[in-house]
């Protein structure tokens, strides 16, 4: 069974809206969680990287969420544009630095 | 532009058949990564160089092998290839061991036909 969920798969939004992405993972010990960004056809960006005391992150109109209490994390996409359009992808890794990767969200964004 | 070179950008073969992908990692930076990435599927981690020893093995067939070379730069070898070995092969690099901050090349998209 996967370590990292995410939720939804995939999601279409308008243009100029605000959207939120689910993680919840098993990962233990817990040592970071990232969100990559991936455009098809091209390799990951990284968005953020957040630890265990880390609660809220933001990059431009990302911004991550982490609750290590209940091994959730977020990422809300303000106001978002046509360049949003892309797969996210939550990673987390634990205290050995192995990384698990969810299956991401692929996100549309539509004029 | 990450600074994780890739080569080459795409590249055809039969099956059976044995190829090699080349990935120079970013300037300083002592550890690389293989990921496989197969249609619609996510990130699949195969292995981690760190400064030219072997640190870590994910789900790498025993039809691929890497090595990492004095200058840093690693090939990823994929023998006996076959239909499903079809994908897009990510490089990625950190400063250091424990890939806190691992920065991704642009990929070779495998065909195997």
């Amino acid at each position: 069974k996967n370590q990292v969920e995410q939720s939804p798969q995939s999601l279409i939004i308008l243009e100029g809206k605000n959207c939120t992405l689910q993680c919840n993972y098993t990962v233990s010990p817990f040592s970071n969680l990232r969100w990559y960004k991936q455009d098809t056809g091209r390799g990951p960006v990284s968005l953020t990287i957040m630890t265990f005391s880390e609660n809220t992150k933001s990059n431009g109109r990302y911004t991550a969420t982490l609750d290590a209490d209940t091994k959730q994390s977020s990422l809300h996409i303000t106001a978002s544009q046509l360049s949003d359009s892309a797969s996210y992808i939550c990673v987390v890794a634990d205290s050995w630095g192995k990384l698990q990767f969810g299956a991401g969200t692929q996100v549309v964004v539509t004029p | 532009d990450s600074g994780v070179t890739q080569t080459p950008k795409h590249l055809i073969t039969a099956t059976g058949q044995r190829v090699t992908l080349r990935c120079s990692p970013r300037s300083g930076d002592l550890s690389v990564y293989w990921y496989q990435q197969s249609l619609d599927q996510g990130l699949q981690f195969l292995i981690q160089y760190y400064n030219g020893e072997e640190r870590a093995k994910g789900n790498i067939l025993e039809r691929f092998s890497a090595q990492q070379f004095p200058d840093l730069h690693s090939e990823l070898n994929l023998s006996s290839l076959e239909l499903g070995d079809s994908a897009l092969y990510f490089c990625a690099s950190s400063v250091d061991g424990g890939g806190y901050e691992q920065y991704f090349g642009p990929g070779t998209r495998l065909t195997v036909t």
